[in-house]
């Protein structure tokens, strides 16, 4: 079975810090992982994923993980926080890659951005 | 491509009643999925479409609950007798094969329908 662990369901920064959000998953299959964003009443867009390759991964409006695999951890992270970046982020991974594909979801984490 | 659409986005109904939503995914997206959002949590999976087989329900889906996506397009999701419990936003996702590793790890999601149980 696969999990996610979003550590802090409420974060809040001030506009121009740095942008921690932590994701720690589980799985007993290579992993593929994701950071989604959901805006208010919205659906889920796709920050950034990994499947293979490159352990860094860059993603939309400024955002970057890194896949490490020592520490089952995919941490989501941004250099300067920005007010349009305040939403919910959720880290989600998926597999096997026979079968559904199915993405299991962290409980979220809210960020808030402080001007 | 006008991505995925959901229709309702919005629905208020009463305790015991029957409602049907409806999902509209990419075109040439062969595989579209269910999921359940309840308040504070992440989404969870309900069940997923390859074509119009339906492959995997989620324990989560309980016999009031069906879903059938008959030519392989568009997509139902229809609760009987629905209870309080039931109120939560249904997403739709879709996704397609990418290269040769049998992946279709890309999902792309819908506005949702955001539904009340009086």
């Amino acid at each position: 079975a696969q999990s996610v662990t979003q550590l802090g369901s409420h974060v809040s920064v001030s506009e121009g810090a740095l942008v921690l959000l932590r994701c720690n998953y589980s799985s007993s299959v290579p992993p593929y992982l994701f950071w989604y964003v959901q805006y208010p009443n919205q659906g889920l867009q796709l920050l950034l994923k990994y499947t293979t390759g490159a352990t860094l991964v860059k993603g939309i409006n400024g955002f970057e993980a890194e896949f490490k695999k020592s520490e089952t951890s995919f941490h989501l992270t941004k250099p300067s926080a920005h007010m349009s970046d305040a939403a919910e982020y959720f880290c989600a991974v998926s597999g096997p890659l026979q079968g559904a594909q199915k993405l299991v979801f962290g409980q979220g984490t809210r960020l808030t951005i402080n001007p | 491509d006008t991505g995925v659409s959901q229709n309702p986005r919005h629905k208020i109904t009463k305790r015991g009643q029957n409602v049907t939503f409806r999902c509209d995914p990419i075109s040439e997206h062969n595989r579209l999925y269910w999921y359940r959002q309840t308040l504070g949590q992440g989404p969870e999976f309900l069940t997923y479409f390859q074509n119009e087989a339906q492959l995997e329900k989620s324990r989560l889906l309980s016999d009031r609950f069906s879903a059938e996506r008959p030519k392989g397009s568009f997509s139902t999701l229809e609760i009987q007798r629905t209870e309080q419990g039931d109120s939560a936003m249904y997403l739709c996702a879709s996704s397609r094969r990418t290269s040769g590793a049998s992946s279709y790890n890309e999902q792309f999601f819908g506005p949702g329908t955001r539904l009340t149980v009086l």
